[in-house]
């Protein structure tokens, strides 16, 4: 069971936009920053979404980050088969010293 | 080019031990911290812990603690993860991965090594 909650999938169509939550605690989502990551399947995890809503050099932006208290979001817009992933967030848990994900989030592109 | 570069696979026995490795290019090892990652097959990712090369710094997830060791070697820029003695429940793909700022361990893993598959089973 994993620290932060994200939605096991979600699906849009083309061109749509989606949103992926992720909920967590005041030890972690509340108190620290929350980063994103694109899975592609076979391949090692992309940081998509830094420092809560900053886009690294390369990530296209359609994509996009927002938190509210303990909760994040990560929002897809003008969807492209090629964003069918997994998507994981993550952020430091002071309690627990250490870094904490979300169980993923397969997002299919219908 | 900035660039972490994972040991091969690797298929082992329960009881033997292993030790899988990830060679830092393109920057100064010490100057990051170095973190292990691990997805079990068709699971999420888990924090395992981390280490600083420049002082040798390390700390382990409570889950992996005592389970696993993190070592490096800066000599060669190499980071290690080794078991002792391996169960089943250790398959998986191993992730090192380098956060984006140096001397900070809470920051975003912007470089990740391709993953190192390790496999455990009689």
């Amino acid at each position: 069971q994993s620290v932060l909650t994200q939605p096991p999938s979600v699906s849009g169509a083309p061109r749509q936009r989606v949103t992926i939550s992720c909920s967590g605690s005041g030890s972690n989502v509340g108190s620290n920053t929350v980063n994103w990551y694109q899975q592609l399947p076979g391949k090692a995890p992309k940081l998509v979404v830094y420092y809560d809503d900053l886009l690294p050099s390369g990530v296209s932006d359609r994509f996009s980050g927002s938190k509210s208290g303990t909760s994040a979001s990560l929002a897809i817009s003008g969807l492209q088969s090629e964003d069918e992933a997994d998507y994981y967030c993550a952020a430091w848990d002071d309690g627990l010293n250490g870094m904490v994900f979300g169980g993923g989030t397969k997002l299919t592109v219908l | 080019e900035v660039q972490l570069v994972q040991s091969g696979a690797e298929v082992k026995k329960p009881g033997e031990s292993l030790k899988i490795s990830c060679q830092a290019s393109g920057y100064t090892l010490t100057d990051y911290w170095i973190d292990w990652v691990r997805q079990v097959p068709g699971k999420g990712l888990e924090w395992m812990g981390m280490i600083y090369p420049g002082d040798s710094d390390t700390r382990y997830s409570p889950s992996f603690q005592g389970q696993v060791t993190i070592s490096a070697d800066n000599s060669i820029s190499t980071v290690y993860l080794q078991w002792s003695r391996l169960k089943a429940s250790d398959t998986g793909i191993y992730f090192c991965a380098r956060p984006r700022r140096m001397h900070h361990y809470y920051d975003a893993f912007n470089i990740w090594g391709q993953g190192t598959s390790v496999t455990v089973s009689s």
